[in-house]
């Protein structure tokens, strides 16, 4: 049971390069979301999804791009990175749930990314 | 606007103790509390989630307590290990969208050493 699946775990990138950060699930959930984490300032939200063809932004979404063409696929771009970018990225993931019955959310392992 | 605050910062037991982590929110209108743990460098693992019905949730050597009235949960570990040293965070979802929220709102963190 993979549960969410979060690829490369390293990567380097210099100022003004892009890139795609992959995060899969395989546990057919509809909500998928991205976080980063950075020193004293916890996790935010970047962008999120309710399910395929659905997204919104976040807290922090200057920056990145996001699009979900499967249920268990959800990208995220760097369209030019940023020093201010360097951070630690978390893809979650949770079922849609009934009513007020919040479910639990999974996370991946994390991509930690550097721009230089 | 929902805010998590976890004190303290930072904890040190000796192994075998028990020992209890706190976690404070400001918004009572809640649903459920989860808890993480994360180890170094690594992603989250979820702990326990608990339904705002749910006075208590209980997972092996763990026990978490929710009082919305006092906007307070907290995280009892009994026989404390080293093992258990990590970093517990707790998360409240903020609700801003029809049908579900999909942010999570984090407490900073308490990072837990547990001593042999």
């Amino acid at each position: 049971n993979a549960g969410v699946t979060q690829t490369p775990k390293f990567q380097v990138l210099k100022t003004g390069q892009s890139m795609t950060l992959q995060c899969a699930q395989d546990m057919n959930h509809e909500y998928m979301s991205w976080y980063r984490q950075d020193p004293g300032m916890g996790l935010r939200l970047i962008h999120y999804s309710v399910g395929a063809g659905i997204t919104d932004q976040g807290e922090v979404p200057n920056g990145y791009n996001v699009s979900r063409s499967t249920t268990e696929d959800f990208p995220l771009r760097l369209l030019s990175a940023a020093p201010s970018q360097t951070s630690v990225y978390f893809c979650a993931s949770r079922a849609s749930g009934t009513g007020i019955w919040h479910t639990e959310a999974f996370f991946g392992q994390g991509t930690r990314l550097t721009v230089v | 606007k929902q805010e998590v605050t976890q004190i303290p910062a930072a904890l040190s037991v000796p192994e075998g103790e028990n020992l209890v982590l706190n976690c404070s929110f400001t918004d009572s209108a809640i649903y459920n509390l989860q808890w993480f743990r994360q180890d170094p460098g690594k992603g989250l693992t979820s702990l326990l989630l608990i339904q705002s019905s749910q006075r208590e949730q209980t997972s092996g050597r763990l026990n978490a307590s929710l009082d919305k009235s006092s906007g307070r949960s907290t995280l009892y570990i009994a026989a404390s290990q080293p093992g258990d040293s990590a970093t517990y965070l707790c998360a409240a979802p903020l609700y801003f969208t029809q049908g579900g929220s999909e942010k999570l709102v984090f407490g900073k963190g308490t990072k837990l050493t547990v001593n042999p």
